[in-house]
């Protein structure tokens, strides 16, 4: 159980345009998912939190026009990055906690999202 | 000072031996403590989580809590090449705050 699917696991785009990224508790309901980025050899940092049905909650310094997030349903959450250009280029991770079952809170990443912008 | 501080190695060990992870926190608040291992290009895996004083096990991995002393740690037994990667400790505080994670330490175990 708890399993977080992220799609796509990769993705190339042109500077300037735009890449969603979806995440996706597979097996159980995640009213709270939060979105990370990593460069490498760098730990995550939290980008956003995300509550189904309300507004994303930033984290100091990243800007919320650019990296727009939607959570509109228990199971989904996206991340669009807008206009992108070469410094997104990162690993986007998306994370799940559950909050019902034997083991709430616990908090399950998906496998990332590999972005880079030429 | 950092919240979550963790060496950042990388901490070597041959395989078969133990392979001893620590971490300290500052906020004495702190409820929930985890574990992470993040293999290189993947995303963390959850292995392990305390939220009592003490010993908790599970196979080869048993973390540590000192709520007192503001640190936890995850000992690996039996350490096995495929357990080489980076470490992840993460502190949560009361309720439903996020997490907050150290920078990590890279475990290398050598066969």
């Amino acid at each position: 159980g708890a399993v977080v699917s992220q799609h796509p696991s990769r993705v190339i785009c042109k500077s300037g345009t735009s890449v969603k990224i979806e995440c996706r508790s597979l097996d159980f309901q995640a009213t709270t998912m939060f979105w990370y980025r990593q460069f490498p050899k760098q730990s995550l940092m939290l980008m956003a939190t995300s509550n189904e049905g309300s507004k994303a909650t930033y984290e100091q310094g990243v800007e919320k026009d650019k990296f727009l997030i939607n959570h509109a349903s228990l199971t989904l959450s996206t991340l669009t990055v807008t206009s992108a250009h070469p410094e997104d280029s990162s690993f986007y991770i998306c994370s799940a906690r559950e909050t019902a079952g034997d083991r709430p809170y616990e908090q399950y990443f998906g496998p990332g999202t590999r972005l880079t912008v030429t | 000072q950092k919240e979550v501080e963790q060496n950042s190695g990388p901490l070597s060990v041959p395989e078969g031996a133990i392979a001893s992870l620590n971490c300290t926190y500052s906020d004495r608040g702190s409820q929930s403590f985890f574990w992470y291992r993040q293999y290189s290009g993947k995303s963390p895996e959850l292995i392990m989580f305390i939220y009592s004083n003490g010993d908790k096990e599970d196979g080869r991995f048993t973390a540590q809590l000192n709520k007192a002393s503001q640190y936890v740690s995850l000992l690996i037994r039996d350490s096995q090449p495929s357990d080489s990667a980076t470490y992840l400790c993460a502190v949560r505080g009361v309720g439903f705050q996020k997490l907050v994670f150290g920078t990590g330490t890279r475990l290398l175990v050598s066969p």
